[in-house]
């Protein structure tokens, strides 16, 4: 089993849409989450952290479920500018685990 | 404020060259991390230093690749001699602290090509 999975992609909708992605990870002992953003050709940049209690960053929703293993992102109100892939990070000791990512295609 | 430097940002070699990215943190930034990308896949960690001092190089293929910071600044990142499935991009991360959960601050990455 890999350490961190991801749905696979690609997500492909219409600007407005409402997009979750779904990711889940292996160690039980893993203590920080994280979406990381990256673009086409360019490096990760940070999206947010994961709160247990859930966190809300403008259109952007995290979950955690440490019982079930399992981090989500929900997108509301999709714009063109969110298309990128998105990487699910765990903190596991010292190091960062990154999933493969999913991309997502806003079209207009 | 200046972001990661990475350079160069692009490298094509044959198989058992040897080729040797390098890396400037953002100033101040106290860990450094290297990380290989191969294409459809996520950022996997090779070393981190902190300061000058290495803290996890368990994934780092250390027959062939080797890296150094000296002085707590700049990093050098060394691969010697390329394979083929060496092909990947190459980011160098740093972070102000020494907290593994702090966030991490990527370069534009070196993109190596090893035919």
């Amino acid at each position: 089993r890999k350490e961190v999975e991801q749905d696979p992609g690609p997500f492909n909708v219409p600007e407005g849409a409402t997009v979750a992605f779904n990711c889940t990870y292996s160690n039980s002992a893993s203590q920080s989450f994280f979406w990381y953003r990256q673009d086409c050709r360019k490096e990760p940049k940070l999206l947010m952290s994961v709160y247990s209690s859930g966190n809300e960053d403008g259109r952007f929703t995290a979950q955690l479920n440490r019982a079930s293993q399992y981090i989500s992102l929900l997108i509301r109100d999709s714009k063109l500018s969110d298309s990128a892939t998105y990487l699910c990070v765990v903190l596991t000791g010292t190091a960062l685990i990154f999933g493969k990512g999913t991309t997502l295609s806003v079209s207009s | 404020e200046a972001g990661v430097a990475q350079s160069p940002r692009y490298k094509i070699i044959e198989k058992r060259q040897s080729v040797a990215f390098w890396c400037n943190p953002i100033s101040g930034h106290a860990t450094l991390y290297w990380y290989q990308q191969i294409l459809g896949q996520g950022p996997k960690l090779l070393i981190q230093f902190q300061n000058n001092g290495v803290v996890d190089d368990s994934q780092l293929p250390k027959d062939r690749f080797s890296a150094e910071r000296l002085k707590g600044v700049d990093s050098t990142l060394k691969i010697q001699p390329a394979k083929l499935e060496d092909s990947a991009v190459y980011l160098c991360a740093s972070s102000p602290g020494t907290s593994p959960w702090e966030t991490q601050y990527f370069g534009p990455g070196t993109r190596l090509l090893v035919l």
